[in-house]
């Protein structure tokens, strides 16, 4: 398996923008996250999915801010308007409940979003 | 309030020195408990998982850490420290629904 895939790495956009962020989970896998770093407030959890249905957003900043996982392999994040201080690292994870002691996390590499 | 301290922010070892990063965390019952690596531009990496039994447990890359419940500690050590381990490093106790709270993180570096 190639992993969770997340894309684009890095974005570099204006003030105003919409901007899209993207991640494929592994196969299999039945949760996803979506995770936002930075320095100051370290890792927090903006929202995560359980087959494809939301379950808590309440992670997630403000209105401007939305995710969407329209099927098992594919989720987005999408951010409208932009602005500079969502400027961070979001990193997309899965995991699985198949076997149920195991909760740990399947982190992809992260896009790192600059809002000028 | 459930929370997870990580009490050092960055540390320097010598290659080839021993490695302990510390971790305490304040809960109502023993979570389940990680540790997690972050090297530089990437996502976390899964190093180590407790569930219950062997308070010692081993990870990848020759780490390990022990579960010490009398001090809601979850301590990640290594004997011998190489150059590659150099990157941050996050304690990650689980609870329920999910939520996985992580830590600050404790930044490593590795003196030649």
């Amino acid at each position: 398996d190639a992993g969770v895939i997340q894309s684009p790495r890095h974005e570099v956009t204006e003030m105003g923008q919409e901007v899209t962020l993207r991640c494929k989970p592994i196969s299999g896998h039945d949760y996803l996250f979506w995770y936002r770093q930075t320095m100051m407030r370290g890792l927090e959890l903006l929202i995560y999915f359980n087959n494809n249905v939301p379950i808590d957003d309440s992670g997630m900043p403000e209105d401007r801010f939305s995710a969407k996982m329209p099927n098992a392999s594919f989720s987005t994040l999408k951010i409208q308007p932009s602005e500079p201080r969502d400027s961070a690292v979001y990193f997309c994870a899965s995991s699985s409940e198949k076997d149920r002691s195991y909760y740990g996390y399947t982190f992809g590499s992260g896009t790192r979003l600059t809002v000028v | 309030a459930q929370s997870v301290t990580q009490p050092d922010i960055h540390i320097t070892v010598s290659e080839g020195a021993s490695l302990e990063l510390r971790c305490n965390y304040s809960y109502g019952a023993t979570p389940y408990l990680f540790w997690y690596v972050q090297s530089p531009g990437q996502g976390l990496q899964l190093l180590l998982k407790y569930f219950s039994g062997d308070t010692l447990v081993q990870g990848i890359k020759g780490f390990e850490a022990e579960f010490k419940r009398s001090q809601s500690s979850f301590n990640l050590r290594k004997p011998s420290v190489h150059w590659s381990d150099a990157a941050e490093y996050f304690c990650a106790p689980y609870t329920g629904g999910f939520k996985t709270i992580f830590g600050a993180g404790t930044r490593l570096f590795v003196k030649a």
